[in-house]
């Protein structure tokens, strides 16, 4: 089965800070891959989608990028709301395996 | 509007089962895979299973494969998840989700599972 290994674990960045997570397939998944946020408490919610398409009415400031192996989920000016944890996900192939996950603080 | 409520945890004993029940409305059900993500105290997501629209596709994780059984009723609008045998590594919330051809764009709240004796 392909392994999706993200980093960091965390983070700490300051408001208005570009942040920045990295999530590798270990085998080519093309462009299946998406990223979801995770506030405490509350289920996922889908941010970008095929590596690189924001989901509506996601703010600008996400933005992802990246093919085959290596993806990228940016935040271009971290806000306070964005405090969350931060999953890439595979669905080209069953299994559908996320990310071990990102913690975002301020 | 688009909703999915999860029902059916509970505390169960190391062995036994539970079947949980995940309810759509506000979208044509049975034109939409659907999948089960489970999440255990202080951890990350698990994808757990996943079924077709049509019923004639399933695939489940390692950790659940021969324990879990994914099943839907599109006349109910409704996708079921049997666990048998549950371990207390199953301890966890479990979500349900519709998938779009390109994610999972809609979750419910989850229902808690709690395996212990």
């Amino acid at each position: 089965d392909i392994q999706m290994t993200q980093s960091p674990s965390s983070l700490s960045a300051s408001v208005g800070d570009r942040v920045t997570i990295t999530c590798r397939a270990s085998l080519g998944i093309s462009n299946y891959l998406a990223w979801y946020q995770q506030k405490p408490g509350k289920p996922p919610k889908l941010l970008i989608y095929a590596a690189s398409i924001l989901q509506s009415g996601v703010p600008s400031r996400f933005s992802g990028s990246g093919s085959g192996t290596d993806f990228t989920l940016t935040i271009s000016s971290l806000q306070p709301e964005d405090v969350a944890s931060y999953y890439c996900q595979k669905y080209n192939t069953a299994p559908w395996t996320f990310g071990q996950g990102t913690k975002v603080e301020i | 509007e688009v909703q999915l409520l999860e029902s059916g945890g509970g505390l169960v004993q190391p062995g036994g089962s539970l079947r949980l029940s995940c309810v759509v409305s506000g979208f044509t059900f049975s034109t939409y895979v659907m999948t089960w993500v489970r999440q255990a105290p202080g951890k990350g997501l698990e994808w757990v299973s996943v079924i077709s629209a049509r019923d004639d596709s399933k695939y489940y994780a390692d950790s659940v494969k021969g324990r879990f059984t994914i099943s839907r009723d599109n006349s109910k609008n409704t996708v079921f998840l049997q666990m048998n045998s549950l371990r207390v590594e199953d301890t966890a919330v479990y979500y349900c989700a519709r998938y779009n051809h390109y994610g999972l764009d809609v979750w419910g709240l989850g229902t808690t599972v709690t395996v212990s004796s």
